[in-house]
């Protein structure tokens, strides 16, 4: 009965790897979104995606690469891993027609 | 200047009382604006959002808004200790289907009710 569910819950690799994170809605949302919380919790979105659709691409390296294959999914694929992305990657929805965003339960990605 | 700004904290009130959290904006065409909770090691939940100025009640929590002064607020009454968090403070451009919802969030207040 999940609403917003990601997958892993918590990964742990090292510095130069390559991961992906996915999500899954079961809302029946248009739009899915990446955000990522640092380690002081500030919450800063990455990614959008209307109905498969690319819309907001904020200032991220491009080792983040973003794929929705269907308007129910929304993976994330880290090449390169560095320290730095250590963070807790949060992936919401929210419906078309209004902004309420619905957060799903996080990924805790830690860089050794 | 940060384009969402919430003083960080601790704020700490006692059992009952009234907590009041604040937050400004920067940008003067925001039109749409959220309050989430988020406990330790969870994820944000959705408290409150308001469109309008003026107050919005839902339960214990007052949303409050000023457009003018850009000014968004959240009061919580009769404090409990399960309200212990940090409070979120998020602003969108846009509203509706004019926007697909790009949220701008503070840095987060953390709250404590204490016995």
């Amino acid at each position: 009965d999940t609403a917003v569910s990601q997958t892993p819950k918590y990964l742990v690799t090292q510095m130069g790897n390559d991961k992906s994170i996915k999500c899954e809605q079961n809302l029946g949302h248009d739009t899915m979104y990446w955000y990522k919380q640092d380690s002081k919790k500030f919450l800063k979105i990455m990614f959008s995606y209307n109905n498969k659709e690319l819309i907001i691409n904020e200032t991220v390296p491009n080792r983040f690469s973003p794929k929705s294959p269907d308007k129910a999914h929304l993976n994330l694929h880290i090449n390169s891993l560095e320290l730095g992305d250590s963070a807790v990657y949060f992936c919401a929805s929210s419906p078309l027609a209004r902004e309420t965003q619905y957060f799903g339960p996080g990924t805790r990605l830690l860089v050794l | 200047q940060k384009e969402v700004e919430q003083n960080s904290g601790p704020l700490s009130v006692p059992e009952g009382a009234i907590a009041s959290l604040n937050c400004t904006y920067s940008d003067r065409g925001s039109q749409s604006f959220f309050w989430y909770r988020q406990y330790s090691g969870k994820s944000p939940e959705l408290i409150m959002f308001i469109y309008s100025n003026g107050d919005k009640e839902d339960g214990r929590f007052t949303a409050q808004l000023n457009k003018a002064s850009q000014y968004v607020s959240l009061l919580i009454r009769d404090s409990q200790p399960s309200d212990s968090a940090t409070y979120l403070c998020a602003v969108n451009r846009g509203r509706g289907g004019t926007s697909y919802g790009k949220l701008t969030f503070g840095q987060g207040t953390i709250l404590t009710v204490h016995p």
